[in-house]
């Protein structure tokens, strides 16, 4: 079975802080994703990677920056943490290709006061 | 521009009842659907896709999507739903865009099956 981790479930941190969200996955899949999901918003694609060192903006990367140095993992980093970050983050992963699955790890909650 | 609709914010069905969770697309080129489903402070798991051939698509729990090109719809159904299957279900569609491979969704629809 694919497996997505998301090593931080739920998070609280401080407004202004810089915040680490870590994704790991186990299928030498080329795809990793991050997405924020809102209430009423769906699914928001924030930044995806295709490759080692290489990252694309999705639709929303303000107050975001990503890092991907190994295949397996993919980290999104809040640079100044904003209430307005407050969300549930999903992070994703699917070999090449257009007809192929895109898996989700468990999410992390990040509340931020 | 590429988009997905769910209709619906919610569905209401007796347990028991077939049910439907409707989905429609705006994709030029050749889409490939998906549909996720997800439980309460989960991640999104995987129910089926199409990616081309049969328009009837089988996929977990019983639960099955109908390609209609001509309608621009891939509507989730079931034939007998259960309360475990009240959840949050999502419609999604992959195609090509500036050289890369994107996913977008719909905004969801909320099931919820009574006994």
């Amino acid at each position: 079975d694919v497996k997505v981790t998301q090593s931080s479930r739920y998070l609280v941190k401080r407004t202004g802080e810089k915040v680490f969200l870590e994704c790991v996955q186990d299928m030498d899949h080329e795809n990793m994703f991050w997405y924020r999901q809102d209430p009423g918003l769906g699914l928001r694609l924030i930044y995806f990677s295709y490759d080692v060192k290489m990252k694309e903006k999705g639709d929303i990367p303000e107050g975001y920056s990503v890092s991907r140095e190994k295949k397996e993992r993919f980290s999104l980093i809040l640079e100044s943490a904003s209430t307005n970050q407050t969300s549930m983050y999903l992070c994703a992963s699917s070999p090449s290709g257009s007809g192929n699955t895109i898996y989700f790890g468990e999410g992390s909650w990040l509340t931020v006061v | 521009a590429q988009s997905v609709a769910q209709p619906e914010d919610q569905v209401n069905v007796a347990e028991g009842n077939p049910l439907t969770v409707k989905c429609t697309y705006s994709v030029s080129g050749n889409p490939y659907l998906f549909w996720y489903v997800q439980y309460p402070n989960r991640g999104l798991q995987f129910l089926l896709k199409y990616i081309t051939g049969d328009n009837l698509v089988k996929g977990s729990y019983g639960f099955e999507a109908e390609f209609n090109k001509s309608q621009t719809s891939f509507h989730l159904k079931k034939p007998s739903a259960l309360v475990s299957d009240s959840a949050l279900y999502f419609c999604a569609v992959r195609f090509v865009s500036g050289g890369y491979n994107k996913l977008i969704f719909g905004a969801g629809t909320r099931l919820a099956v009574h006994p």
